[in-house]
């Protein structure tokens, strides 16, 4: 099974940051891979599918890259609204997998 | 529009079943797989298993193979998680969700709360 590694677990940061979130796969991966928000008492909320696609609706400051075995979420300018914990997600083959979550806190 | 409405949460013994449930609508409910995603008090999100409710087809996660079972009555458009046996392990919340081509997951119900306890 291909395991996803987030990093960091937890980030501490200031409205106006850019904020990167690092996803390592313990193998190659296919670029099927999903970038979700999610606050406190509230399902997921998909942001970016398909490594680099942003989901409609979802600001612009939020971006995603990455191939093969690594992958990052960018936030440009970190907003209030962006304060959250934020899980990556892979689907190959059947199975799909989610990172263990970065938590954004005000620093 | 798409939605997915969960059913309501729950409070049961361990040792005793239950099955809880997704429907679906504002859109063709075989044409899409969907997955069920634990989450644990306080804890990530877990991917658990999927169906494709066109044919039943499902895929089950193998840290949840043989504890759960998920089903779908397409006839409601509506899909299923079981327990034969809970544990206290099992409380967490639920969600369902659907499953893009490219896998990922773009609807998400609101969530059923399950809780185990003695």
């Amino acid at each position: 099974d291909i395991q996803m590694t987030q990093s960091p677990s937890t980030l501490s940061a200031s409205v106006g940051d850019r904020v990167t979130i690092t996803c390592r796969a313990s193998q190659i991966t296919s670029n099927w891979l999903a970038w979700y928000q999610q606050k406190p008492g509230k399902a997921p909320k998909l942001l970016i599918y398909e490594a680099s696609s942003l989901e409609s609706g979802v600001p612009s400051r939020f971006s995603g890259s990455g191939s093969g075995t690594e992958f990052t979420l960018t936030i440009s300018s970190l907003q209030p609204d962006d304060f959250a914990t934020y899980y990556c997600q892979q689907y190959n083959t059947y199975l799909w997998t989610f990172g263990q979550g970065t938590k954004v806190e005000i620093k | 529009e798409v939605q997915l409405v969960q059913s309501g949460a729950e409070v049961k013994k361990p040792g005793e079943s239950l099955k809880i449930s997704c429907k679906g609508s504002g859109y063709i409910f075989t044409n899409y797989w969907i997955g069920w995603v634990r989450q644990m008090p306080g804890k990530g999100l877990e991917w658990m298993g999927i169906i494709y409710p066109g044919d039943s087809g499902t895929r089950y996660s193998p840290s949840f193979q043989g504890q759960v079972t998920i089903s779908a009555d397409k006839s409601i458009s509506t899909a299923y998680l079981q327990w034969s046996s809970l544990k206290a392990s099992d409380t967490a919340i639920y969600y369902c969700a659907r499953a893009e081509l490219g896998g990922a997951f773009e609807y998400w119900g609101q969530g059923t709360l399950v809780t185990v306890s003695s």
